[in-house]
C-alpha cells in the first residue's frame, strides 16, 4: 500500500505571495492533519480534516487554510507569506478521526518552504 | 494547556549501554501518551504508544502519572538506534492531534 504522498517536497517563494501544498492520504484513510515543523517552534499541529470537514484548529492565523476533497485527499494553503513561514509541513493521515491510541496516524515525508 | 518537554537535544551512549530518554508532560487530564522516531533520512513513525504497554525494537515506557513522565527506555543500546526520537501527547477531547515535545536526538556510538 503506498504511503503519504506530499506535493511538491520543496518549495521557494518570496515574502507576500501565498502557497498551496497537497498530499495524498493511504487508500481508505479518510482523516488528513497538517503539521508545521521548524527548529525554534518544533512540531506544531495546524489542522485535521475529516470528510471534508475541518474537526480541529491549532493556534496559527487566519492565513494558514485548509480543505479536503471527496477523495481525502488534502490542500493546505498560506497566503501573504512571511519569512517566519519557512518550515517543513507535514501531512498524516488516519483512518478515522478518532482516538489516536487506536487510530495511527501516518506522516508523509513533508514538503521543505522556504521563503525568501 | 497541554505541553510536552524533553530536556535532553542530544543524547549520546555507547553500543550496548542502557538508554533513557526522558519526557515529561503537563496536562491536566487522562492524557495518551505516544513517542515517535525519525530515522536519518526516513518519516516521522510511530514507535510506541503508553495504552498498547508494547515493547518495539527492545524499547519500552511507563506512563508515571505521578510524575507526569513518559520516559523511554532500552537496556542495551544498538548503532541502529541512532535517531531523533519525539515524545507526544494527546487527548480526544481535544481533537485528533498530538503535542509533540521538541525532540532528542540519540546517537549510539560504536
Amino acid at each position: 500500500k503506498a504511503g503519504v504522498t506530499q506535493t511538491p517536497r520543496y518549495l521557494i517563494k518570496t515574502r507576500g505571495q501565498q502557497v498551496t501544498l497537497s498530499c495524498s492520504p493511504i487508500s481508505g484513510h479518510r482523516s488528513v492533519s497538517w503539521y508545521q515543523q521548524t527548529p525554534g517552534q518544533g512540531l506544531q499541529f495546524l489542522f485535521e480534516y475529516f470528510s471534508e470537514t475541518q474537526r480541529n484548529k491549532g493556534n496559527f492565523p487566519g492565513r494558514f487554510s485548509g480543505r479536503q476533497f471527496s477523495n481525502s485527499r488534502s490542500e493546505m494553503n498560506v497566503s501573504t507569506l512571511e519569512l517566519g513561514d519557512s518550515a517543513l509541513y507535514l501531512c498524516a493521515s488516519s483512518l478515522t478521526s478518532g482516538r489516536l491510541s487506536y487510530n495511527e496516524q501516518f506522516f508523509g515525508p513533508g514538503t521543505r518552504l522556504t521563503v525568501l | 494547556a497541554q505541553r510536552v518537554t524533553q530536556p535532553e537535544k542530544l543524547l549520546s551512549v555507547f553500543k550496548g549501554a542502557p538508554v533513557e530518554l526522558k519526557c515529561n508532560y503537563s496536562y491536566s487530564g487522562s492524557p495518551e501518551l505516544f513517542w515517535y522516531v525519525q530515522y536519518s533520512r526516513q518519516r516521522l513513525q510511530l514507535l510506541l504508544r503508553h495504552i498498547s504497554r508494547e515493547s518495539i525494537k527492545g524499547f519500552t515506557a511507563d506512563l508515571n502519572k505521578g510524575e507526569t513522565s513518559f520516559h523511554l527506555k532500552k537496556p542495551f543500546a544498538q548503532e541502529e538506534d541512532s535517531a531523533m526520537y519525539y515524545c507526544a501527547l494527546s487527548h480526544f477531547n481535544y481533537g485528533q492531534n498530538f503535542v509533540f515535545g521538541p525532540g532528542t536526538r540519540l546517537s549510539v556510538l560504536p
